[in-house]
């Protein structure tokens, strides 16, 4: 069964760059959509943006800016860059399998990135 | 955006109980829907897609239903393993999707 698993850096400094990778095993990456999903502390769920296994993207309008996901086929990864964060970035990252543009199915464990100097 | 709205916020019951969770779509979603079941310091985990659909591997008693703007997860008789927060999520619109705020279901 497809699992995935979110690694990166735990603390990141205001104004720099978040870095997230998502590594998929049991699968194949080169098939489905895959999406970035955080959770902020004490608040709902909040999509950020997927990549379909061609390179084709969408992102959150709230994020769109800041917002660069891509693809590693040879590594059966892809991956968040997130730019000039702030405090309001820190949260828990999960990466995600997306079905038909649908629902999220499976969830990686996520990784709580904090943001501060 | 669609705003998801969940009802109640927290919920307090016992094991054995019935509860049902509210979620409220700003417009109409038809039965784009999904419910997911969150565990402390885990996962969300997939419960039902399509308004009603049930995935497989979940007990049957959860169930959901609706379509529209309202929509309903009921849990028929709960048990210890159900106490965790439940969301719901629209894909009617893919700019963005969105998620309901969480519902906390507490042991009394």
């Amino acid at each position: 069964q497809v699992q995935l698993q979110e690694s990166g850096p735990g603390l990141v400094k205001p104004s720099e760059t978040l870095s997230l990778t998502c590594t998929v095993s049991g699968g194949s990456i080169s098939s489905h959509y895959w999406s970035w999903i955080r959770q902020s502390p004490g608040k709902g769920l909040e999509w950020i943006g997927y990549i379909y296994y061609s390179g084709r993207t969408n992102y959150n309008p709230s994020l769109k800016s800041r917002v660069t996901i891509s693809l590693e086929t040879s590594r059966n990864q892809f991956s968040l860059r997130l730019t000039s964060v702030t405090a309001a970035d820190t949260a828990v990252y999960y990466c995600a399998r997306q079905l038909e543009l649908q629902w999220f199915d499976p969830w990686g464990q996520g990784t709580l990135v904090t943001v501060s100097s | 955006d669609i705003e998801m709205t969940q009802s109640p916020s927290t919920l307090s019951a016992s094991v054995g109980d019935r509860v049902t969770i509210t979620c409220r779509a700003s417009q109409s979603i038809s039965n784009w829907l999904a419910w997911y079941q969150q565990k402390p310091g885990k996962a969300p985990k997939l419960l039902i897609y399509k308004a009603s659909r049930l995935e497989s591997g979940v007990p049957s008693r959860f169930s959901g239903s609706g379509s529209g703007t309202e929509f309903t997860l009921t849990i028929s008789s709960l048990q210890l393993d159900d106490f965790a927060t439940y969301s719901c999520q629209q894909y009617n619109s893919y700019s963005p999707y969105t998620f309901g705020q969480g519902t906390k279901l507490e042991i009394k």
